[in-house]
C-alpha cells in the first residue's frame, strides 16, 4: 500500500506571507496527486491534481504545487495567505495501477494570523 | 457539478443502537467510499465499493458493514454502536478511473452516548 507524509500537523504563517505545505508519497512508480482542503464541518474539496503532464499545476483559490519525481513530493504553495486560507490541508495518492483506492495523508491545519 | 448528499449532518446514538448513514450520488459514478475522519489520524478508509453489490474492505472495517442496492446510493451501517465509533464520517464518489478525484460529502458527525 502507498503511504503518504504530510510534514508539520499544524503550520501558521502571517497574512501576505508564503504558504508551504509538504507532501511526499513512499511509491517507486509515481502515482497520482491530489490535494484537497476541508473547511470546519465541512466535507473535503478538491484544490488541484497531477496525473501526467506539465509537473507544476495551478489550482483554486491561488494555490499550486509542484511534482517531483526525483524526491517524491508533492508540495503545495501560495504566494501570499489570506485569512480565508485557514483550513485543514490533506494530499492524497492514487495508485495508477488499481485506481480505485486512494490514500490520504494525516492532514495539515492552516493558521493564518493577522 | 457533482453532488454527493449525505442525509445527516449530525447524528447522536446510544451505545447498542443500529445505526444507518445514508449517502446518495447523482452523477452516476461507479466507485463510492466510506470514510472515517479523527484528529491527528486524517481519512481511514472503512469500506468501498466499485459496482452495484459489490463492496471491499478498507483498512478499519470491524464493526462496520455497507450495503449498495442501487448505483447512487451507499449505506454505512454499524450493527451495535460503542463509544470508539464517535467520529465524522466522510462519503466520497469517483468515476471510477484512478485519475479522477474523489467527490466527498459535507460528513456526518455522529457521536455515541
Amino acid at each position: 500500500a502507498q503511504s503518504v507524509t504530510q510534514l508539520g500537523s499544524h503550520v501558521s504563517v502571517s497574512e501576505g506571507a508564503l504558504v508551504l505545505l509538504r507532501c511526499n508519497y513512499s511509491s517507486s512508480v509515481p502515482p497520482y496527486l491530489f490535494w484537497y482542503v476541508q473547511y470546519p464541518n465541512q466535507g473535503l474539496q478538491l484544490l488541484l491534481k497531477y496525473t501526467t503532464g506539465a509537473t507544476l499545476v495551478k489550482g483554486i483559490n491561488g494555490f499550486e504545487a509542484e511534482f517531483k519525481k526525483s524526491e517524491t513530493s508533492f508540495h503545495l504553495t501560495k504566494p501570499s495567505a489570506h485569512m480565508s486560507d485557514a483550513a485543514e490541508y490533506f494530499c492524497a495518492v492514487s495508485d495508477r495501477n488499481t485506481g480505485n483506492q486512494f490514500y490520504f495523508g494525516t492532514g495539515t491545519s492552516l493558521t493564518v494570523i493577522p | 457539478d457533482v453532488k454527493v448528499t449525505q442525509s445527516s449532518r449530525y447524528l447522536v446514538k446510544r451505545t447498542g443502537e443500529k445505526v444507518f448513514l445514508e449517502c446518495v450520488q447523482d452523477m452516476d459514478h461507479e466507485n463510492m467510499f466510506w470514510y472515517r475522519q479523527d484528529p491527528g489520524l486524517g481519512l481511514r478508509l472503512i469500506y468501498f465499493s466499485y459496482d452495484v453489490k459489490m463492496k471491499e474492505k478498507g483498512d478499519i472495517p470491524e464493526g462496520y458493514s455497507v450495503s449498495r442496492e442501487k448505483k447512487e446510493r451507499f449505506s454505512l451501517i454499524l450493527e451495535s454502536a460503542s463509544t470508539n465509533q464517535t467520529s465524522m464520517y466522510l462519503c466520497a464518489s469517483s468515476p471510477g478511473r484512478g485519475n479522477s478525484p474523489l467527490h466527498f460529502g459535507n460528513g456526518t458527525r455522529l457521536t455515541v452516548t
